[in-house]
């Protein structure tokens, strides 16, 4: 079951520049979090959103939820050429005793020098 | 500094055969998973473990067991390994269900 789906799949951008990653998910959620893979390697938590907050910061990453809209918004800022990387959403599935990540397609971020 | 650790980054085994991936945590986590991932389509859960000797099957088990004897250790055993289980599995523990997991470095499986 695919609980969130990436948006876009890919993206390409200049070093300097901001990129921005949308997910939207289908359920209810207790909390939706960010990951990243470098090629090959495992995941890397990011940040956590919990469902009752809407916006959250941590360096230059900047994370929004909308509850109403069933979506989330990942922005990096300044990106640098170490940035590249793959960036998942992952949500709980918000049912007591049920609650496991399920991770989307994810968006594959590439910066260019 | 808390750790996933995946015993092999690389393994190729031979249609068949029995696979054991074994993976230990070191952050007394209750919670552990095993997911694989393959282009395309993402990350799925095969069966998580939410405490010694408790499992639960997660999106796609067919082909997969596990076993969790001691609370460090999950392993994904594959009874006969066949050429679609060819895929990065990706061994992860959460100090609670839902929250922030933690991840091994990844294995590589590739069933000839």
């Amino acid at each position: 079951s695919q609980q969130g789906e990436e948006d876009p799949q890919a993206l390409s951008i200049q070093e300097g520049e901001n990129a921005t990653m949308n997910c939207s998910y289908k359920t209810s959620i207790n909390n939706l979090q960010w990951y990243r893979q470098n090629s090959g390697r495992g995941l890397v938590h990011l940040i956590l959103i919990r469902s009752n907050e809407r916006e959250k910061h941590s360096g230059r990453l900047r994370v929004t939820l909308d509850t109403s809209k069933k979506s989330s918004s990942l922005l990096i800022t300044a990106s640098r050429a170490a940035d590249t990387a793959s960036y998942f959403c992952a949500t709980d599935a918000g049912v007591q005793g049920a609650q496991k990540l399920v991770f989307g397609q994810g968006t594959r971020l590439t910066i260019n020098p | 500094d808390v750790k996933v650790t995946q015993s092999s980054r690389y393994l190729v085994k031979r249609t068949g055969e029995k696979v054991f991936l074994e993976c230990v945590q070191d952050m007394d986590h209750e919670n552990m998973f095993w997911y694989r991932q393959d282009p395309g389509l993402g990350l799925r859960l095969i069966y998580f473990s939410y405490d010694v000797k408790m499992k639960e099957k997660g999106d796609i088990p067919e082909g997969y067991s596990v076993s969790r004897e001691k609370k460090e250790r999950f392993s994904l055993i594959l009874e006969s390994a066949s050429t679609n289980q060819t895929s990065m599995y990706l061994c992860a523990s959460s100090l609670r269900l839902g929250g922030q997991a933690f991840f091994g470095q990844g294995t590589r499986l590739t069933v000839v």
